[in-house]
């Protein structure tokens, strides 16, 4: 069974960027995709977007968009997350997730269209704060 | 992009009965090609990551207890806990993976009367 281990606490100054890792043991990361999440305190989950390591296909969503990249190292099966120009309210838990491939039910297929999947494996959470 | 809204916001059941979540989606979650609903329920106990609870919008995962069930089609959606058990106290959030961005309803805090 496949688990994600992140790296620890990260406290951080406004502007300044803080990279999040997360390891898979148990497996690869060749045969799913890795979604990057976040919480913020009292609040509910927000997807940032995700990587398929295995390709290097980044998949951002719009809020994140020039701020966030993700990154993944296939030899330690670890992926990581970069987050930029940090302000108090990017302060929050965040996660990475395993989404397995799929199954794709168009007629031509992208890379992310073997990825409109659940996520069953989620790391432990690396808390950021941001704070001056 | 797809908005989660879920009700209530929190409920208190007493020990031994039933607590019922639910969930809304702005747009319908399914799938007409394959009938599937892309929707999952996740489980988030205090300190804790997220734990899948159920997929496909009814299929309860490997591990979950079988008082969890789930329910619904298209934008309407349950997640339903009978024999309600201590351990059941948590935030549950529903999710779609329809379409990117994945999206979540806000959570439901369940709590022991």
């Amino acid at each position: 069974q496949v688990q994600l281990m992140q790296s620890g606490a990260e406290v951080k100054k406004p502007g300044s960027s803080v990279r999040v890792s997360c390891q898979a043991s148990g497996g690869t990361l060749s045969t799913f995709a890795i979604s990057w999440l976040r919480q913020a305190p009292g609040q509910g989950l927000e997807w940032m977007g995700g990587i398929i390591p295995v390709l290097g296909s980044t998949k951002y969503a719009q809020k994140f968009q020039g701020r966030v990249t993700f990154s993944a190292d296939a030899s330690t099966s670890t992926a990581y997350m970069d987050l930029s120009s940090l302000r108090s309210e990017d302060t929050a838990m965040y996660y990475c997730a395993k989404t397995d491939r799929g199954f794709c039910t168009t007629t031509s297929c992208t890379p992310w269209d073997y990825f409109y999947i659940y996520m069953d494996v989620w790391g432990i959470g690396t808390r950021v704060t941001v704070s001056s | 992009d797809i908005v989660m809204t879920q009700s209530p916001e929190s409920l208190a059941v007493s020990l031994g009965e039933r607590a019922t979540v639910n969930c809304r989606s702005s747009q319908s979650v399914l799938n007409s090609s394959n009938n599937k609903n892309y929707l999952a329920w996740y489980q988030q106990k205090p300190g804790q990551p997220p734990r899948l609870l159920i997929s496909w919008a009814s299929t309860r995962e490997s591990g979950a207890p079988d008082r969890f069930s789930g329910s619904g089609s298209g934008t309407d959606f349950t997640l339903t806990i009978n024999n309600l058990q201590a351990e059941d106290v948590a935030v549950y959030s529903c999710q779609q993976y329809y379409s990117f961005p994945y999206s979540f309803g806000q959570g439901t805090k369940l709590e022991i009367k």
